[in-house]
């Protein structure tokens, strides 16, 4: 079981606005890591798979990145729309077909 | 193509009764796993197969049972209901189960135990 920290908890962000928000976990014995996006009452969709140090993964007005040897990942969200309002999680994969995932950050985009 | 599904959606149980929670898959997934999700916790993997007849435990394996005797089908099954087991379950699918397989999540499965 990994030690996947997520920050922040949660944020409000008024529409339009960019935010980030970062993902940590062990530096040693990595082998990838998953973002996923969790919309209430919804199942959580991934969104990206990163396994390289300096990785950047970008989707819409989503991207993230990644650095292995310091043990942390950023999501990045461009001018937040309501739509965005979700929770974001990021999972590590532990070894042994397992994925270690994080409280998440709760975003809400204010209208 | 329905993805992953579990049955039932909503369930209330008494304390000590039991019952089995299902899923399915119909993307010819190897990997199947099961979740709960409680408030302030992450998502915690309680059992996973990689295959038809194989399975193996999570981080919070007790007082579940499961297992895998088609590749489509991964039931999860409650031995005697606890009011710790009060839980949403997510039932999830990936090809193989390796570090870079995107894992397919059904809807959940509320559950209540009294």
């Amino acid at each position: 079981i990994l030690n996947v920290e997520q920050s922040p908890q949660s944020l409000h962000v008024q529409e339009g606005d960019s935010t980030n928000f970062t993902c940590s976990f062990p530096s040693s014995n990595f082998y990838a890591l998953h973002w996923y996006r969790w919309e209430t009452a919804k199942s959580p969709e991934a969104l990206f798979v990163m396994t390289l140090n300096g990785d950047e993964k970008k989707k819409g007005r989503i991207s993230a990145t990644l650095n292995t040897k310091e043990g942390y990942s950023y999501l990045y969200i461009k001018g937040s729309q309501p739509e965005d309002s979700a929770t974001y999680l990021c999972a590590p994969w532990a070894g042994s077909y397992q994925l270690t995932f994080g409280k998440g950050t709760k975003l809400s985009v204010i209208p | 193509n329905a993805g992953v599904t579990q049955t039932p959606k909503f369930q209330v149980l008494k304390t000590g009764q039991s019952m089995t929670l299902q899923c399915a898959q119909d993307m010819n997934h190897e990997y199947m796993s099961w979740y709960r999700q409680d408030p302030g916790m992450g998502l915690r993997l309680i059992h996973y197969s990689v295959g038809a007849g194989i399975t193996d435990q999570g981080e919070v394996p007790n007082g579940y049972n499961v297992s895998r005797s088609t590749t489509e089908d991964f039931p999860l099954r409650l031995l005697s209901a606890a009011p710790s087991q009060t839980s949403v379950y997510f039932c999830a699918s990936s090809g193989s189960g390796t570090s870079t397989d995107t894992q397919y999540f059904g809807p959940g499965t509320r559950l209540t135990v009294l």
